[in-house]
């Protein structure tokens, strides 16, 4: 499968606990994202990579979160001291970052997400 | 002027009809507008894209239809089938010079009955 995977798929932790989650991108895309999805809601941007750069982060990045993308390759999300709002589901993206074969603009494809669930 | 409203919140149809999805958006710098389909549990799926120099982009069985002076958007299923039960997302991205990530509108949940 040459998709985006993320790991785990399900994490549950207790309120307090830190919890990493990894993504793996397709492997020519030089760029990574970030998301979170509540139950109902449309994904929201938490940070954005190009190669191993983190060119931005949104508000909703609280300092409780850091993400790292080492060698431009896999990265991963931290969240520590877990509050039961973290629970959501995050979801890793990535897109290629020049404009060809086929693809326009800022295409971004999806992993299958890791849903959190903080007692 | 991030934000991206999509309606309806959720939608019913028979087999063979055609549901409709719209959204609005205000920032006049976004450029790239995707529909993502996603089904519980899973992640988004692209499913079509648009730029807003094309009034109509169709592929198979999916029509994104696009009014730039009116700053809407829709996606047409036609020939709708029980398998396109899923949420579905507009989005929009910020273009060259705006932010890179996608702004998402806050999904209709499709049921298309057998």
């Amino acid at each position: 499968d040459t998709g985006v995977s993320q790991d785990p798929r399900h994490k549950i932790t207790k309120r307090g606990q830190n919890v990493t989650f990894r993504c793996d991108p397709i492997s020519e895309h030089n760029r990574l994202y970030w998301y979170r999805q509540t139950l109902g809601q449309g994904p929201e941007f938490l940070t954005y990579f190009q190669n191993e750069a983190q060119l931005e982060k949104s508000r909703l990045l609280s300092d409780r979160f850091s993400a790292e993308r080492p060698k431009g390759s896999f990265s991963t999300l931290e969240i520590q001291r877990t509050e039961q709002g973290d629970s959501a589901m995050y979801l890793c993206a990535s897109s290629p970052k020049t404009r060809g074969r086929g693809l326009t603009y800022n295409e971004q494809f999806f992993g299958p997400g890791t849903r959190l669930t903080v007692l | 002027q991030q934000q991206v409203k999509q309606s309806p919140q959720s939608l019913i149809v028979q087999k063979g009809g055609i549901p409709i999805i719209n959204c609005a958006y205000e920032n006049t710098a976004f450029d790239y507008f995707p529909w993502y389909q996603q089904f519980p549990g899973k992640g988004p799926a692209l499913l079509i894209a648009i730029r807003p120099d094309v009034s109509e982009k169709k592929e198979g069985r999916f029509t994104i239809s696009f009014n730039k002076s009116a700053k809407q958007f829709s996606l047409h299923i036609m020939d709708s089938q029980p398998g396109d039960s899923a949420t579905y997302f507009c989005a929009a991205d910020g273009g060259d010079t705006g932010r890179r990530a996608l702004t998402f509108g806050s999904g209709t949940r499709l049921q298309v009955q057998p």
